[in-house]
C-alpha cells in the first residue's frame, strides 16, 4: 500500500497545455508539499500545505496552482506549460511542519514540455 | 542560495568497505538534519536522521554524525552493499521553517 501517491508517473505535453499531477497520502499526516528537481538535481520546495492551508509558495510562477480538498490529497495544477517547467516533481508528506520529522516522497512525476 | 551543499557528486566503493557521504550547511538554525536514498525513477526514501542536541545517531549499518561547529554532518555505510547504490541526498530544517532544505546528493555506486 503505498504511502504517498502521485499520478501520472510521466507526463508529455506540449507548451501552452494545462496539465494537473494529484498526490494523495494515506499516512494521516497534517502537512503536505510539492517539491520541484531541477536540472542540478536540487529538490527545491514549491509549496507547503499544513490541514489545507497555504502555508509556503516558494516564488513559485502564478501559472502553478496547488489545489488542497482535504489534508490527504494535494493536486498541482500548471497553466499555459513552458519548456522551462520541465522537471521531476515530487509530492511528499510529513506529520507536522519542519523539526523533528521527516517526510515521505511520492514516486516522483516526469514533466516533459514539448 | 544553496544553504545545504553535498560537494561530491558521485563516489565509488568496493563492497565490505566503508563509505562516508558529506554533507555541509550554512544556516546556523538548522536543527534538524536528515539523509534520504533515492533509486532512479522512484522517490526520495528516508534513511536516518539527528537532532542537532546529538552528534551521532546509528540505526544498523548506517550511522550519522554532527559537526555543529564545522556546520558539516556525514553518513557512514558500513559494511557497504551493492543494494546500497544510489543517490544519497542530505536534507536540514527547523521547528518554524515549515520545508525541508536538500543537497544536490551523492551518486554512490557499491562495486561488487
Amino acid at each position: 500500500d503505498t504511502a504517498v501517491s502521485q499520478t501520472p508517473k510521466y507526463l508529455v505535453t506540449q507548451m501552452g497545455n494545462d496539465k494537473s499531477i494529484k498526490c494523495e497520502q494515506n499516512l494521516g499526516h497534517d502537512t503536505m508539499y510539492w517539491y520541484k528537481q531541477d536540472s542540478k538535481k536540487f529538490l527545491k520546495i514549491m509549496f507547503s500545505y499544513n490541514n489545507k492551508e497555504l502555508i509556503i509558495n516558494e516564488t513559485v510562477p502564478n501559472r502553478f496552482s496547488p489545489k488542497s480538498p482535504d489534508k490527504a490529497h494535494l493536486n498541482l495544477h500548471i497553466n499555459s506549460l513552458e519548456l522551462g517547467d520541465s522537471a521531476v516533481y515530487f509530492c511528499a508528506s510529513s506529520r507536522e511542519t519542519g523539526g523533528n520529522t521527516e517526510a515521505f516522497f511520492g514516486q516522483g512525476t516526469r514533466l516533459t514540455v514539448v | 542560495d544553496q544553504q545545504v551543499k553535498q560537494n561530491s557528486p558521485s563516489l565509488s566503493v568496493q563492497e565490505g568497505r566503508i563509505s562516508i557521504l558529506n554533507c555541509d550547511y550554512t544556516n546556523s538554525m538548522f536543527d534538524y538534519f536528515l539523509w534520504y536514498k533515492k533509486y532512479p525513477a522512484e522517490g526520495p526514501t528516508f534513511l536516518i536522521s539527528i537532532s542537532s542536541i546529538k552528534d551521532k545517531n546509528e540505526d544498523g549499518r548506517f550511522t550519522v554524525f554532527l559537526n555543529k561547529s564545522a556546520k558539516h554532518l556525514s553518513l557512514h555505510i558500513v559494511p557497504s552493499q551493492p543494494g546500497d547504490s544510489a543517490v544519497y541526498f542530505c536534507a536540514a530544517s527547523a521547528n518554524n521553517f515549515n520545508k525541508f532544505y536538500f543537497g544536490s546528493g551523492t551518486k554512490l555506486n557499491v562495486k561488487p
